[in-house]
């Protein structure tokens, strides 16, 4: 049973540039979250996507955008990148009735 | 918005030696969580919690939630090595679409 996948493992990026990052759910899993963790922090809460809509989003600016498809997997955009977007970004996912997040290992997100 | 304060931010101990570890928040909470990251990877969820005085425990690891729904505390006994890590602990605001807000994290030295 695969778990949460996530690609790329590490990305190199220039400030002004945009990014998509991508992810599989676990199997069975509906419903996929988006986190930024910064180096020595918590992962913070971006959006949530369920049936292929935002249904929550964090307080995170407009740059950051998403998608799900059909299959429940997902993208992340970032666009017009700043220095500060240099993060670790989880990916979890969930059953629609579970609160139980389980995570992908993460795209490292350098931007220079 | 919420936040958690998890404390110790981080623990030296003796491998075999128990060990604990909380997270207080000044907001209600309805489920906890309890993850473990290892460097390099996503956070691993270890245990959740859905009712105030709950104690659950997986292997070596009992976690409880606070009675007054504000607070919650994970405990290990007879550490191994490869208890090292960080532990976050992470809470579901009642009425949420499942956003998880993490504490800091509390990163776990076991010494030989």
């Amino acid at each position: 049973d695969a778990g949460v996948t996530q690609s790329p493992t590490h990305l190199i990026k220039t400030r002004g540039q945009q990014v998509t990052l991508r992810c599989s759910p676990k199997s069975g899993h509906d419903t996929v979250s988006w986190y930024q963790q910064a180096l020595g922090q918590g992962p913070q809460f971006i959006f949530q996507y369920y049936e292929e809509e935002e249904r929550q989003r964090g307080n995170f600016p407009d740059r950051f955008s998403g998608h799900q498809f059909p299959n429940y997997s997902s993208e992340l955009n970032v666009n017009a990148l700043l220095l500060g977007d240099s993060a670790l970004y989880l990916c979890a996912s969930s059953h629609q009735g579970s609160y139980e997040q389980y995570f992908g290992p993460g795209t490292r997100l350098t931007v220079t | 918005g919420q936040q958690l304060n998890q404390s110790p931010q981080s623990m030296f101990i003796q491998e075999g030696e128990d060990v604990s570890m909380n997270c207080t928040s000044s907001s209600i909470f309805n489920t906890w969580l309890w993850y473990k990251q290892d460097p390099g990877e996503g956070p691993v969820l270890l245990i959740a919690l859905y009712k105030a005085g709950e104690l659950t425990s997986n292997g070596r690891l009992t976690a409880q939630f606070g009675i007054t729904r504000k607070d919650s505390f994970l405990n290990i006994s007879a550490s191994i090595p490869s208890d090292v890590g960080i532990y976050f602990c992470a809470g579901l605001v009642s009425g949420s679409a499942r956003q998880l807000t993490f504490g800091s994290g509390t990163q776990l030295t076991v010494l030989p």
